[in-house]
């Protein structure tokens, strides 16, 4: 089974701040991974898809980058809305496995 | 607008069965793998299970693996999941998902499963 490390598990940061996110995985995945938002109450929401494509809707802000087995998410301005969890997941082949989170706080 | 309702959590003894059932409006399940993913009081995201659009390949969780059963119903345009003999662990918020473009793109909100004497 792919195992994602992703790290860091928290972060403080402030309005404004650049935010980067680091998901690893056990072996290469190609660029089967998304990145998901999750505010507390809600469902997750997707961010990007194939580890670089950005969803509709989703502010420009957010990025992705990486293959294989490294993939960073990136908050270039982090806005007040931004503070949320973040998680990756890999759907390269079963079992699909998320990435145990990030909680960005002020 | 798009709508993933799951229904069937509550609280059930260890041991026991529970049959979950997420169904769609506004949205056909024809031709999309579908997925359940669940989460544990706060605690983070696990994939649990997927099925193929034609229920084709099935995938599980290793956790939950030989104790949960995942189908679907096109007819009635339902995704299930069978979950027999619960565990504690298996406590959590039930999420059914709809596999778009690559991974998951439509989420329900949730039902609550609750594995207690």
């Amino acid at each position: 089974d792919i195992q994602m490390t992703q790290s860091p598990s928290s972060l403080s940061a402030s309005v404004g701040d650049r935010v980067t996110i680091t998901c690893r995985a056990s072996q290469g995945i190609r660029s089967d991974l998304a990145w998901y938002q999750q505010k507390p109450g809600k469902a997750p929401n997707r961010l990007i898809y194939a580890a670089s494509n950005l969803q509709s809707g989703v502010p420009s802000r957010f990025s992705g980058s990486g293959s294989g087995t490294e993939f960073t998410l990136t908050i270039s301005s982090l806005q007040p809305e931004d503070f949320a969890t973040y998680y990756c997941l890999h759907h390269y082949n079963y079992p699909w496995t998320f990435g145990q989170g990030t909680k960005v706080e002020i | 607008e798009v709508q993933l309702v799951e229904s069937g959590g509550g609280l059930v003894p260890p041991g026991r069965s529970l049959r979950l059932s997420c169904a769609g409006s506004g949205i056909t399940f024809d031709g999309y793998a579908m997925h359940w993913v669940r989460q544990a009081p706060g605690k983070g995201l696990e994939w649990v299970s997927g099925i193929s659009w034609n229920s084709d390949s099935i995938g599980y969780a290793d956790s939950v693996k030989g104790r949960f059963t995942i189908s679907r119903d096109s007819a009635k345009n339902s995704l299930y999941l069978q979950m027999d003999n619960l565990r504690a662990e298996d406590t959590a918020l039930y999420y059914c998902a709809k596999r778009g473009d690559t991974s998951l793109t439509n989420w329900g909100q949730g039902t609550l499963v609750t594995v207690s004497s």
